[in-house]
Formats: structure tokens, C-alpha cells, sequence
């Protein structure tokens, strides 16, 4: 079974770093994207990145890029999401999703559980 | 940047009815490109429609999806009370390389 396994709820102060992670299992991890997507209290989903773990070639949504730094340990099949200083902003739902790309189309299957981030002094 | 745009925001309904949600957008999108998710409160979405048309595995056929160009529509045959849910659109191309539409609440 294909599955990606998150790690925990988090809670920190703004300023602080922070590294999530999704653990993936059941599957090839280096020959498939791993897509991370945002989810603020209430809200809807936002695209952050994607990287591929045989390379590390990785992509940003410009709304993120320099905010995050997306990155994947192939040895261990995890893919990271990290912030060197936490806003209050950045307080959220994160799931981490593996794409899909075939002739048939581009999209995330399955996703992670999600890792809450709470930012609060 | 390819903006989806769904309506209506929130649709309220009953077990048994029909229900059809649109996703709008800014430029045409290739027809490969559109999946639809539906999510529930507390938990991850779920891949319902990929290819704009394309059941992902165990999802019932009373959920389908057609469309192409800038206009692209969920339909829910007759709604059973766990369909009750948001359900998003999302589109591969351009930069972003993926955008979400902003979410249609299907509520009783």
C-alpha cells in the first residue's frame, strides 16, 4: 500500500526554525514528486513546491519561494519542509501529497495526514 | 498565473438529490490537467477525478467529471449523506506549476 506518514503537530514562537517531515513507504520513493501543500485555518489548499527525490531538483510556487526550503533523503525515503524563521503566519494544516504524472493527466495520490504548525508567542 | 475559480461557494442539498459543481478557468487548461478532490473536516483530501473525467480507484460512479477549455463541472449523481464534504478543483501547467480553486462546500 502506498502510504506517506507526517510527522506530528508542532507548536513554536515566531523566529524559531522548524523542520517537518513525510515518510514515505509502499512504492519507488526517488522516481515520483513529492508535492507539499498549505492549508490555513479555515482556508483552502495552496501549492507550495514539489520536489523529485532522484535528483532533488525542486520547484516553488513563487508565493513561497525564499519562505520555505523543500528537500527529500532518499536513503531513508523522507521529504522535508523546513523554515529558518517561523512567522505567526505561517500557522497552518501542511500535507505533503505524491504526484502523479502520466498521459492521463497530473495529480497528488495519495496525501499525507498533515502536520499542524502553530506559530504563537 | 491560471486562476480557477469555483462556484457556487457553498451548495446546500439533500441525500438523493443531484449535485454539480463548476470550476472556471482564467485560460484554458489542457483537459489532462484538471483533478477534482474532495475533503472532509479533520482528515487529508481525497482524489475523486483526475483527466477531468477519470475516476481514481474506489471512488463510487455516482461521482464524474466532464468539461474542457476554461470550464470544468463535478457532478455527484444522487448524494449520500458522506458526500457531504469541500471539494476542490486543481490544474497542472503554467507558474505555479499547480493551482487550487478556492473550494465548494456541499452541505445538507
Amino acid at each position: 500500500e502506498v502510504q506517506l506518514v507526517q510527522s506530528g503537530a508542532e507548536v513554536k514562537k515566531p523566529g524559531e526554525s522548524l523542520k517537518i517531515s513525510c515518510q514515505a513507504s509502499g512504492y519507488s520513493f526517488s522516481n515520483y514528486w513529492i508535492g507539499w501543500v498549505r492549508q490555513m485555518p479555515g482556508k483552502g489548499l495552496e501549492w507550495m513546491g514539489i520536489i523529485y527525490p532522484g535528483d532533488s531538483d525542486t520547484r516553488y510556487s513563487p508565493s513561497f519561494q525564499g519562505q520555505v526550503t523543500i528537500s527529500a533523503d532518499k536513503s531513508i525515503s523522507t521529504a522535508y519542509l523546513q523554515w529558518s524563521s517561523l512567522k505567526t503566519s505561517d500557522t497552518a494544516m501542511y500535507y505533503c501529497a505524491r504526484e502523479r504524472a502520466t498521459p492521463s493527466g497530473n495529480w497528488f495520490d495519495p496525501w499525507g495526514q498533515g502536520t499542524l504548525v502553530t506559530v504563537s508567542s | 498565473e491560471i486562476v480557477l475559480t469555483q462556484s457556487p461557494g457553498t451548495l446546500s442539498l439533500s441525500p438523493g438529490e443531484r449535485a454539480t459543481l463548476s470550476c472556471r478557468a482564467s485560460q484554458s487548461v489542457y483537459s489532462s490537467y484538471l483533478a477534482w478532490y474532495q475533503q472532509k473536516p479533520g482528515q487529508a483530501p481525497r482524489l475523486l477525478i483526475y483527466g477531468a473525467s477519470s475516476r481514481a480507484t474506489g471512488i463510487p460512479d455516482r461521482f464524474s467529471g466532464s468539461g474542457s477549455g476554461t470550464d470544468f463541472t463535478l457532478t455527484i449523481s444522487r448524494l449520500e449523506p458522506e458526500d457531504f464534504a469541500v471539494y476542490y478543483c486543481q490544474q497542472f501547467g503554467g507558474s505555479p506549476m499547480y493551482t487550487f480553486g478556492q473550494g465548494t462546500k456541499l452541505e445538507i
